[in-house]
């Protein structure tokens, strides 16, 4: 079975543009959460989504967002890019959302913000 | 809120040398506990998980249980390979407010030495 796939794998934006990044989950995995991981910050929870719906928020700034289709496909958007979004962003699904379901991640987007 | 504490790193080792990497957690219910690995350049990959007190998780070699009296879920391996050299991340998932949240600790990078 394919695994979570993300593209593109590398994206170099300027300060100020916008960027919307795909992720492709394990087929038949229904919940699709999206991480951000920085050298100084970790990784940290974006949001997650289920049947479309977003069932979970981090603590990132309204600039984030993301949306999820009835194939369970999924992109997250950054609006108005500022230095420090540059980060790893890494997708990840999991069969369903129940806490006992491991979440299986993908290979991640490499973000530069110049 | 929820939080992982992981030993600091980096670890470095001998080949064929025993490994322990401390995690202990708190979390106002009743969370699973995850250890995902990342190489470098790549995302996280699942190595083992425990959704409920004093179960043992296991893969690989790795070896982890679910310690609810002492909150722990350290990580250990008898003998290590230079392969295994990579960061290790342990997590906690609840379902407390709705949704699957990985809480991560701040990883811990193993180096094994021939």
């Amino acid at each position: 079975k394919a695994g979570v796939t993300q593209t593109p794998r590398y994206l170099i934006k300027t300060r100020g543009q916008q960027v919307t990044l795909s992720c492709s989950p394990i087929s038949g995995h229904r919940s699709v959460s999206w991480y951000q991981q920085t050298p100084g910050q970790g990784l940290q929870f974006l949001f997650e989504y289920f049947s479309e719906t977003q069932r979970n928020k981090g603590n990132f700034p309204g600039r984030f967002s993301g949306r999820q289709f009835s194939n369970s496909r999924s992109e997250m958007n950054v609006s108005t890019l500022e230095l420090g979004d540059s980060a790893l962003y890494l997708c990840a699904s999991s069969l369903d959302p129940g806490q006992k379901y491991e979440q299986y991640f993908g290979p991640g987007t490499r973000l530069t913000v110049t | 809120g929820n939080s992982v504490t992981q030993m600091e790193g980096p670890v470095t080792l001998s080949e064929e040398a025993f490994l322990t990497i401390n995690c202990t957690y708190t979390a106002t219910g009743y969370p699973s506990l995850f250890w995902y690995v990342q190489y470098p350049g790549e995302g996280l990959q699942l190595l083992l998980k425990a959704t409920k007190a004093d179960d043992k998780g296991s893969n690989k070699g790795f070896e982890a249980t679910y310690r609810k009296e002492t909150t722990s879920f350290h990580l250990e391996k008898g003998s290590v390979q230079v392969s295994d050299s990579a960061v290790y991340f342990c997590a906690l998932s609840d379902f407390t407010g709705g949704g699957n949240k990985l809480t991560f600790g701040t990883g811990t990078q193993l180096k094994v030495e021939l």
